[in-house]
């Protein structure tokens, strides 16, 4: 199986502070990385997908990046509703995929 | 409304049986590939099982397989998990999703489109 690393698994920030999450891969991945965002009591919601597009709707503050076993993902300018939990999910090893553990976004 | 619906979660003691319902509106549910993820309480979460449009293929995470089974019902707009020889490590949020393909699903071209609200499953005596 592969293994998804997210660093740090909690973070604290300001608004408008610059934030990066990263992903780690076991196993190259190509682009076949996608980030979700979930709140306290919530479904996930989707923010990018093959690891740089941006879905519909979702704020161009988020930007994702990379490729192979490196992923980040980047929100330029924190906002209140940003404080959430987000998750890399790769798809690559279909139809088996693994999620990272998390990433913990708090308001300093 | 384009919207999934997840019921028929509640407390079953070990061992026990459980089957999880999905209902699908708003949108063409036999035309999408559909999954199961969970979330652990204070947890990650864990894609459990994807079932095709047609339903002729089915996938399951390991800790499931001989366990669970996925099925649905397109006339309905059904998804199901039949869920026997429950653990408590099966406690969980039992989510359905959909499936959005951008390229196609054996390339791995694909993310969870639209997902439900989630169904509450305790295993505990």
């Amino acid at each position: 199986d592969i293994q998804m690393t997210q660093s740090p698994s909690s973070l604290s920030a300001s608004v408008g502070d610059r934030v990066t999450i990263t992903c780690r891969a076991s196993q190259s991945i190509s682009s076949y990385l996608n980030w979700y965002q979930q709140k306290p009591g919530k479904a996930p919601k989707l923010l990018i997908y093959a690891a740089s597009s941006l879905q519909s709707g979702v704020p161009s503050r988020f930007s994702g990046s990379g490729s192979g076993t490196d992923f980040t993902l980047t929100i330029s300018s924190l906002q209140p509703e940003d404080f959430a939990t987000y998750y890399c999910q790769q798809s690559y090893s279909t139809p088996s995929i693994t999620f990272g553990q998390g990433t913990r976004l708090e308001i300093k | 409304e384009v919207q999934l619906v997840e019921s028929g979660g509640g407390l079953v003691q070990p061992g026990g049986s459980l089957r999880l319902s999905c209902a699908a509106s708003g949108f063409t549910f036999s035309s999408y590939w559909m999954s199961w993820v969970r979330q652990a309480p204070g947890k990650g979460l864990e894609w459990v099982a994807n079932i095709k449009q047609d339903g002729s293929e089915k996938y399951y995470v390991d800790s499931v397989k001989g366990r669970f089974t996925i099925s649905r019902d397109n006339a309905k707009n059904s998804l199901y998990l039949q869920m026997n020889s429950l653990r408590a490590e099966d406690t969980a949020v039992y989510y359905c999703a959909s499936l959005k393909m951008y390229y196609d699903f054996w390339s791995g071209g694909w993310y969870f489109d639209l997902w439900g609200r989630g169904t509450l499953v305790t295993v505990s005596s």
